[in-house]
């Protein structure tokens, strides 16, 4: 299985913020993929998951009116867009497939950097 | 959501011990439908990225040691490490995929 991420991202407060995550070596569609970041130093946090067989996505309370998950069946790739950026939002933010919504593999992470 | 509140915080235990974390949901995360427990357990060693060791609470993911061992069911559940190897050393964190998937807060394993 390889998960191959969009590259690192500096951008400014209020901006928006999409990130990509390509799979290969997995049937996509049988999967659950995860979003999850991790601020420097921080713990893990989950963002939202999208199934792409159905194209349904769910996503935590905390970012629900400000993040957008989408996937691609034809590329295989999965999308996550987080608008009205600040610097707390400043993490990598880790692609994470799985079968029932655990994550069993994890992409490299994408590093976004939020700041003026 | 489904809030997960891990215990320790941090954990120091002598090698050859036994370590047990603990995390516990603000609500049952058992499935009556398939009578599954949606909580995964991960490890995190620094400047990694999270390795899934656990799910179904209690269900080792392939080619991880069986000295690791998930239990528990309903909103409390335990992660423990049988016998500490000087590999161990990490942060665990369990979640939660029941209802989106919320992770505990992470506990820091070090050796003592």
């Amino acid at each position: 299985v390889q998960l191959v991420q969009s590259g690192a991202e500096v951008k400014m407060p209020g901006s928006s913020v999409k990130v990509s995550c390509r799979a290969s070596g997995v049937t996509f569609n049988s999967y659950t993929i995860s979003w999850v970041r991790q601020a420097p130093g921080q713990g893990l946090e989950w963002i939202g998951r999208i199934i792409p067989a159905f194209g349904t996505a769910n996503y935590a309370q905390k970012f629900n009116d400000r993040v957008s998950i989408t996937a691609d069946e034809s590329s295989s790739t999965a999308y996550m867009e987080l608008s009205s950026l600040r610097s707390e939002d400043t993490a990598i933010y880790y692609c994470a497939p799985g079968a029932y919504g655990q994550s069993k593999y994890w992409g490299p992470g994408t590093r976004v950097t939020v700041s003026s | 959501d489904i809030v997960m509140t891990q215990s320790p915080d941090s954990l120091a235990v002598s090698l050859g011990e036994r370590a047990t974390i603990n995390c516990k949901s603000s609500q049952s995360l058992l499935q009556s439908s398939n009578n599954k427990n949606y909580l995964a357990w991960y490890q995190q060693k620094p400047g990694q990225t999270p390795k899934l060791l656990i799910y179904w609470a209690s269900t080792r993911e392939s080619g991880v040691p069986d000295r690791f061992i998930g239990g528990g069911s309903g909103t409390d559940f335990t992660l423990t490490i049988s016998s500490l190897q000087a590999e161990d050393v990490a942060v665990y964190y369990c979640q939660q995929y029941f209802r989106t998937g919320t992770f505990g807060q992470g506990t820091k394993l070090e050796i003592k």
